[in-house]
């Protein structure tokens, strides 16, 4: 059974940096052809895919964000974290990580964490 | 900029049948782009119905079906239930930049 969970600060203030944490549980990124993926969420918008790292360590992040973002992960202690720099009120969401899988027919996003709300505010 | 679009709201009755597309400014869509699709109710995570245009989760009802419409990806209810009503996203694999894609979202309304 595949689990995965978000965790990190509730509150952050402008031009800091938003540290989370996503732990997983039933598969190992040791495992070819598995990643992970960030997605967001603004209160009463749309989803916003940030970005995603693989199994092999190769990273991919949204054009409009990517100087900001970074992801890495720790295979050790099944974790995968997300670093966004220089936060804005706009930055203001739900942060959900996912767990990713692909092969040559199939790429596709299936087990969700229940998400955490990241409140950007001074 | 990349951007995907779907309808903004649709209505249907319980018991019918509603069609939901998602189209890229890209051109048309393709299995190329393995489209997913995500019900979201108020409050909770996104859930996964559809994965590479037709696929179907262990976990989708069968009343949910997915497929290619007129250069769009479409996802198809058929014999809605009230549970149904929910915000729906397609997401889009754009392979040339190897980057996803939201869609807006679709609220369905089942009324």
């Amino acid at each position: 059974q595949i689990t995965l969970k978000e965790s990190g600060p509730t509150l952050v203030k402008p031009t800091q940096t938003l540290t989370l944490t996503c732990t997983f549980s039933g598969f190992s990124l040791s495992t070819s052809a598995v990643g992970v993926g960030w997605i967001r969420q603004p209160p009463g918008k749309a989803l916003e895919w940030l970005g995603v790292i693989y199994w092999d360590d190769d990273k991919r992040y949204t054009p409009s964000l990517k100087s900001r973002l970074t992801i890495t992960m720790d295979t050790s202690k099944n974790q995968v974290v997300l670093t966004m720099t220089n936060m804005d009120p706009v930055d203001t969401a739900t942060y959900y990580c996912a767990h990713f899988a692909y092969s040559h027919y199939d790429y596709y996003f299936d087990y969700w964490g229940q998400g955490t709300l990241v409140t950007v505010s001074s | 900029q990349t951007v995907v679009t779907q309808e903004p709201s649709l209505t249907v009755s319980p018991g019918g049948t509603v069609t939901l597309t998602c189209a890229s400014s890209t051109g048309p869509v393709t299995s190329g782009y393995f489209p997913n699709w995500f019900q979201q109710k108020p409050g909770q995570a996104p859930r996964a119905l559809i994965y590479s245009t037709t696929n179907k989760h262990s976990w989708t009802p069968a009343r949910f079906s997915g497929s290619l419409l007129g250069g769009k990806a479409a996802l198809t209810l058929s014999g809605v239930q009230p549970e149904d009503e929910a915000e729906y996203y397609c997401l889009l694999f754009y392979g040339g930049v190897q980057h996803y894609v939201f869609g807006p979202g679709t609220k369905l309304t089942v009324l």
